[in-house]
């Protein structure tokens, strides 16, 4: 079983709408918890940190479920420059991070 | 801004060839990292090292290694490049002082051997 898995997709969503990604984790010692995005060919880039009460930045919310070991990403009134794929990160507390295989989302005109 | 640069973008070799890869970071971060990434696969992590000549191994080390002789540089070595190291290589640097480990990323090296 990986570590953290996702959705792969492709999510296809029209402009403006909302879309949700789950992602779960393995290991219940983990202590941090992220999104990070990356567009195509590119390096992936930090886009929140998942706090245990829930957090929101702008049209992102992130929130996390310990009892059930899954992170989640709502975006809301989606762009087109949202469209990229976005990988959920998990710390186990080692200085190493834990990497998802990415979920990819394709916002549509 | 925080800067982590790789020496190549595109690399070609060919089998069996020792190969070299470096990353450079400017923000003076302890803990530098390099990972492998292939579709469906994600980023697996292949070593990383948390000061000045200390390395630990990561997910998949197995026919690599890795130098760093200076807190801002970490090199990736492939002894005997094989077709199956074709593959996206990504540095990444992290402070040690901040709470998150928030990792900053270099554009990546595709390297491809024939």
């Amino acid at each position: 079983r990986k570590e953290v898995e996702q959705d792969p997709g492709p999510f296809n969503v029209p402009e403006g709408a909302t879309v949700a990604f789950n992602c779960t984790y393995s290991n219940s010692a983990s202590q941090s918890f992220f999104w990070y995005r990356q567009d195509c060919r590119k390096e992936p880039k930090l886009l929140m940190s998942v706090y245990s009460s829930g957090n929101e930045d702008g049209r992102f919310t992130a929130q996390l479920n310990r009892a059930s070991q899954y992170i989640s990403l709502l975006i809301r009134d989606s762009k087109l420059s949202d469209s990229a794929t976005y990988l959920c990160v998990v710390n186990t507390g080692r200085r190493a991070l834990t990497f998802g295989s990415g979920t990819r989302l394709q916002v549509q005109p | 801004d925080v800067k982590v640069t790789q020496s190549s973008r595109y690399l070609v070799k060919r089998t069996g060839e020792k190969v070299f890869l470096e990353c450079v970071q400017d923000m003076d971060h302890e803990n530098m990292f390099w990972y492998r990434q292939d579709p469906g696969l994600g980023l697996r992590l292949i070593y990383f090292s948390y000061d000045v000549k200390m390395k630990e191994k990561g997910d998949i080390p197995e026919g690599y290694s890795v130098s760093r002789e200076k807190k801002e540089r970490f090199s990736l070595i492939l002894e005997s490049a094989s077709t199956n190291q074709t593959s996206m290589y990504l540095c990444a640097s992290s402070s040690t002082s901040g709470v998150s480990y928030e990792q900053y990323f270099g554009p990546g090296t595709r390297l491809t051997v024939t």
